[in-house]
């Protein structure tokens, strides 16, 4: 199975702030790399797949890059909204999915 | 409007079972592959099942492989788990999450259900 491996488990910021989460594969997994948001109690949102493309509906202010077993997830600005919980997911296998631990972004 | 609806969750005990239904509407539900999705209480993501849109082939987590089986029925737009055997360590909130696959790539899950808790407890 890919491991994925996400940084910082926890992140303190303020809005404004300019925000990245890292996620690691254990593998190279090309560009096959989403993005989901989750607030307590709600299902996982997708925010980015194939390691930077926006779907559609998403602000402007989330980016991602990276492709092979580096990725990154940035928020240029921090709105009020985001704070959330946050995973990567890797799909290039298609017999086995693997998410990332998950990065809490709090006040 | 695309809508999942998981069901079938509940307190259940140690080495008891339970079968999860997931119902789809608003969307071409023999198109997409479908997948199982946990959280334990406090915890991150846990991909648990997927099924191809056929329903061909099924692909299962080591965690719970042998105690799990994912079905589906196109006709009736609907997703399955059967779990047995099932385990404290179980406890969680399932999602049914859907994902579009070419032979090629897939489009990551962009649609989720609510999920339907399930508590495995004496």
């Amino acid at each position: 199975d890919i491991q994925m491996t996400q940084s910082p488990t926890t992140l303190s910021a303020s809005i404004g702030d300019r925000v990245r989460i890292t996620c690691r594969a254990g593998q190279s997994i090309g560009d096959s790399l989403a993005w989901y948001q989750q607030k307590p109690g709600k299902a996982p949102k997708l925010l980015i797949h194939k390691a930077s493309s926006l779907e559609g509906g998403v602000p402007s202010r989330f980016s991602g890059s990276g492709s092979g077993t580096e990725f990154t997830l940035t928020i240029s600005s921090l709105q009020p909204d985001d704070f959330a919980t946050y995973y990567c997911q890797q799909y290039s296998s298609h017999s086995h999915r693997t998410f990332g631990q998950g990065t809490k972004v709090e006040i | 409007e695309v809508k999942l609806v998981e069901s079938g969750g509940g307190l259940v005990k140690p080495g008891g079972s339970l079968r999860l239904s997931c119902a789809a509407s608003g969307f071409t539900f023999s198109t997409y592959s479908m997948s199982w999705v946990r959280q334990a209480p406090g915890k991150g993501l846990e991909w648990v099942s997927s099924i191809t849109s056929s329903g061909l082939y099924m692909y299962y987590a080591d965690s719970m492989k042998g105690r799990i089986t994912i079905s589906r029925d196109n006709a009736k737009n609907s997703l399955y788990l059967q779990m047995h055997s099932l385990r404290a360590e179980d406890t969680a909130v399932y999602y049914c999450a859907g994902e579009i696959c070419s032979s090629v790539t897939c489009h990551p899950f962009d649609r989720w259900g609510e999920g339907a808790r399930v508590a495995v407890s004496s």
